[in-house]
């Protein structure tokens, strides 16, 4: 059973540029979280998807958007990039509507120059 | 608003010697509580959880965590450490919904001499 599957693991991009991350959750699961982690901090809402549609969302600029496909897997947008988005970036999934467990991938760390 | 505090930002014990981890939240309702563990580069693995009930929590590698509503508390905890648990360790605490949407807090680094 494959857990939470994030892609790619590393990148570096240029301030300005966009970005898009990608989620594969948990088999079974439905909702998908996005989560900044920068160095030295806990990680960071930043939204959640659950049936294609943005659920809730955290304090973040619009810059930050999503998407969330049929079969569950998610994408995370960031366009403009700053330096301060340079960090890890966390994916976790769990079953609606209980979530009780959110699972976390490994991650995908961005660096922006 | 919900946070979360760990005061304790890094921590050194010697193997075989009994740690505690302390978490302090704040939240307007019944919190949901986690703590999560993260080895460097990697994601975090969940240690335990609650919900309600019993408020003396087991979970996985031997950890375990007493909720103390009086105290706004949710501190980790475990016996005998091993070198293997340095890490970097998150408390948690999530909205009504659960796990959807969690408030971490800044994290304890442990470390583990011989």
């Amino acid at each position: 059973d494959a857990g939470v599957t994030q892609s790619p693991t590393h990148l570096i991009k240029t301030r300005g540029q966009q970005v898009t991350l990608r989620c594969s959750p948990k088999s079974g699961h439905d909702t998908v979280s996005w989560y900044q982690q920068a160095l030295g901090q806990g990680p960071q809402f930043i939204f959640q998807y659950y049936e294609e549609e943005e659920r809730q969302r955290g304090n973040f600029p619009d810059r930050f958007s999503g998407h969330q496909f049929p079969n569950y897997s998610s994408e995370l947008n960031v366009n403009a990039l700053l330096l301060g988005d340079s960090a890890l970036y966390l994916c976790a999934s769990s079953l609606f509507p209980q979530n009780a467990e959110a699972f976390f991938g490994q991650g995908t760390r961005l660096t922006v120059v | 608003a919900q946070s979360v505090t760990q005061p304790d930002i890094h921590i050194t014990v010697s193997e075989g010697a009994s740690l505690e981890l302390r978490c302090n939240y704040s939240y307007g309702a019944t919190p949901y509580l986690f703590w999560y563990v993260q080895s460097p580069g990697q994601g975090l693995q969940l240690l335990l959880k609650y919900f309600s009930g019993d408020t003396l929590v087991q979970g996985i590698k031997g950890f375990e965590a007493e909720f103390k509503r009086s105290q706004s508390s949710f501190n980790l905890r475990k016996p005998s450490v091993h070198w293997s648990d340095a890490a970097e360790y998150f408390c948690a605490v999530g909205g009504r919904t659960g796990a959807n949407n969690l408030f971490f807090g800044t994290g304890t680094r442990l470390t583990v001499i011989p």
